[in-house]
């Protein structure tokens, strides 16, 4: 199963809003909704900030949204303040029961 | 609080094996399914294996499979991941995290990692 492709890096300055897309195929993630996008600080474990595509956990801000449409998931994060500069990862289901997470977008706040 | 303790990393030679566990506090553990999942020295992340709350129904990936196992004892609120035949490749941080359940295949709560290391 090969990972989900995600940008390298994505940069925007504070305030405004970035996308990070996440492109699969028919058999992950343009088959199922169980997408999930992962925030992750250097050094620290991952953190879920969306699941089934667009449902926010309690408690992870509204500045994120998740959509997708296709083979192709996306994270925005709007608002973007220096605290959001992380990695981001999206994962999802596949056909073969298994889960399948993106290659990762390194954000940078200019 | 909600919490998951990884422990059983460290140094390994090739082909040699390794028990990892994941201890959990803070909720009904029996409750949940449970995954490992690794990320190697500044790459990203790897699923590993993924359990059911009874253990009776597992998951691995291909590049694990027929050389690790996932197990889990409920009465002790623990999680396991057996390690055998070892490669430099295996080489990562292993966290375990707790599926969500509703909906599946998301994982809210992780530990704090353990590295594994497989070198001569």
């Amino acid at each position: 199963q090969s990972a989900l492709t995600q940008p390298a890096s994505v940069s925007g300055s504070p305030g405004q809003s970035i996308t990070i897309s996440c492109t699969g195929t028919s058999s992950d993630l343009g088959g199922y909704n169980y997408v999930s996008w992962y925030q992750q600080h250097p050094g620290k474990a991952p953190k879920l900030m969306i699941y089934e595509v667009s449902n926010r956990p309690s408690g992870v801000s509204n500045r994120f949204s998740g959509s997708k449409s296709g083979n192709t998931a996306s994270l925005t994060i709007s608002g973007l303040q220096a605290e959001d500069e992380a990695d981001y990862y999206c994962s999802s289901y596949t056909s073969n029961i298994t889960l399948v997470f993106g290659t990762g977008t390194n954000i940078t706040v200019l | 609080q909600v919490q998951l303790v990884e422990s059983g990393g460290g140094l390994v030679k090739p082909g040699g094996s390794l028990r990892l566990s994941c201890a959990a506090s803070g909720f009904t553990f029996s409750d949940y399914y449970m995954t490992w999942i690794r990320q190697a020295p500044g790459k990203g992340l790897e699923w590993v294996s993924y359990i059911s709350n009874s253990g009776s129904t597992i998951y691995y990936a291909d590049s694990v499979k027929g050389r690790f196992t996932i197990s889990r004892d409920n009465a002790k609120k623990s999680l396991y991941l057996q390690m055998n035949s070892l490669r430099a490749e295996d080489t990562a941080v292993y966290y375990c995290a707790r599926d969500q359940w509703e909906p599946p295949w998301a994982f809210d709560i992780w530990g704090q990692g353990t590295m594994v290391t497989v070198s001569s």
